[in-house]
């Protein structure tokens, strides 16, 4: 089964800190990894993706993969109250999306 | 572009019922998904299809059917509903698919009773 964790939280953060999001998966053969935002209500937008190990960057926020742990983090730099969302990581495997079950964050301002 | 939309937004069906979502793109991608979220859960692949004419399973086809006859269209066909597949139902599209960002329709919440 290809599985895909992450931590569900509750997390929550001051305003301005930084946010740190984790996600393993179980599938060496995964390809891409994917961030998403989900508001309470709303469908999911794409925050970001990597595919290559190491660091990538997009404003606020980056995405970190490191394959030979099989480990999958979003930081989120000075965090803001409109961050307060559930954050979905997402496995690409074999022309399937395997999701985890989401970490709820909450900035507090 | 009115990007993905899907019809109904919400749906009660009694036990037994059958009915089809409606799932539309109009930004040509190739690739579109069905994917179902149940409370507090991430999202579980149903169907996918990779082009018109073709589909195939996802992690939870049991219970669903779709069809892909256009570019645009991808429905998701629900036969004898049951209660554990009340659920809200998103669909996706993407152009490509290892490396391209998924478009989500709003969602139809579905409860059978």
């Amino acid at each position: 089964q290809k599985e895909v964790e992450q931590n569900s939280g509750p997390l929550s953060v001051p305003e301005g800190a930084i946010a740190s999001l984790n996600c393993t998966y179980s599938d060496r053969g995964s390809q891409s990894f994917f961030w998403y935002r989900q508001y309470s209500g709303k469908s999911p937008e794409l925050i970001m993706f990597i595919y290559s190990n190491g660091d990538k960057e997009d404003g606020r926020f980056t995405a970190q993969l490191n394959k030979a742990s099989q480990y999958v983090s979003l930081l989120i730099r000075d965090s803001q109250p409109s961050d307060s969302a559930t954050y979905l990581c997402a496995a690409y495997t074999g022309n399937q999306f395997y999701f985890g079950t989401g970490t709820s964050l909450t900035v507090i301002p | 572009n009115a990007g993905v939309t899907q019809t109904p937004k919400f749906r009660i069906l009694k036990i037994g019922q059958s009915m089809t979502l409606q799932c539309t793109q109009d930004m040509n991608h190739n690739y579109m998904y069905w994917y179902r979220q149940d409370p507090g859960m991430g999202l579980k692949l149903i169907y996918y299809s990779v082009g018109a004419g073709i589909t195939d399973k996802g992690e939870v086809p049991n219970g669903y059917n779709v069809s892909r006859s256009t570019t645009e269209d991808f429905p998701l066909r629900l036969e004898l509903a049951a209660p554990s597949q009340t659920s809200v139902y998103f669909c996706a599209s993407s152009y490509v698919s290892r490396e391209d960002e998924q478009y989500f329709g709003p969602g139809t919440r579905l409860t059978v009773t």
